[in-house]
């Protein structure tokens, strides 16, 4: 799986738009972007995957360029219930029997 | 409820003791994998199923025995563990190829 790299923190407050941004710069061409999200004590939670360009759920959207070379989550107007790690994680998902997490971003929402 | 269930939600054991962390998936997957996850620590995998089959062990200790008995149920036999044990040990499956992975609430173990 392609290294990412993720800001370790962030903090925002209630009612702003968060976007956490991933660096992936060995992405192979058949690989996908996918997040997770962890709320303490449970497991992860597919939150949104894309290919190339924009992608948009009832949850989140996730913006990559070009090269895809990074990529971009967008959690808009975030709530105190927002407040998890977000783990950025780039591979092929037809062809990967694992997946590596890294260290993730913890985003902290406060009111 | 993800479809990913794990028993027990916490567990405390001595460093003697001997049990089981289980795990049941009613979602047709037929790949299930056992995670742990220390304090500030990221996820790191343990073992990998697929179609009951182990294919993955991540170098693992001895003191650690996963068992497959059919694609549903996952468990994890512990015995002799140590305080560094200690940790969220999570179950996931996915199907055997596609799209992402589900994962269990865990089992918060600590080992005194």
């Amino acid at each position: 799986l392609a290294k990412t790299t993720q800001p370790i923190s962030m903090d925002s407050y209630e009612g702003q738009e968060v976007n956490i941004t991933c660096s992936h710069n060995n992405i192979a061409t058949n690989d996908y972007i996918t997040w997770y999200q962890q709320f303490p004590s449970q497991g992860p939670r597919f939150i949104i995957q894309g290919y190339k360009t924009k992608v948009t759920n009832e949850v989140a959207s996730l913006f990559i360029p070009a090269d895809r070379k990074s990529s971009t989550l967008s959690l808009p107007r975030v709530s105190l219930s927002d407040t998890a790690v977000y783990y950025c994680l780039v591979g092929d998902p037809y062809n990967t029997d694992k997946l590596i997490f890294g260290t993730g971003t913890r985003l902290q929402v406060f009111p | 409820e993800t479809g990913v269930t794990q028993t027990p939600r916490h567990l405390v054991m001595g460093m003697t003791n001997k049990k089981s962390l289980k795990c049941e998936q009613h979602l047709g997957h037929n790949a299930m994998y056992w995670y742990k996850q220390s304090a500030k620590k990221p996820l790191e995998l343990m073992f990998v199923y697929s179609l009951e089959e182990r294919v993955e062990n991540n170098s693992v200790p001895s003191r650690f025995s996963p068992e497959c008995p059919n694609s549903s149920h996952l468990f994890l036999h512990l015995h002799t563990l140590q305080p560094e044990d200690s940790a969220l040990y999570l179950c996931a499956s996915s199907p055997s190829q596609g799209i992402g992975y589900t994962f269990g609430s865990g089992t918060r173990l600590t080992v005194v």
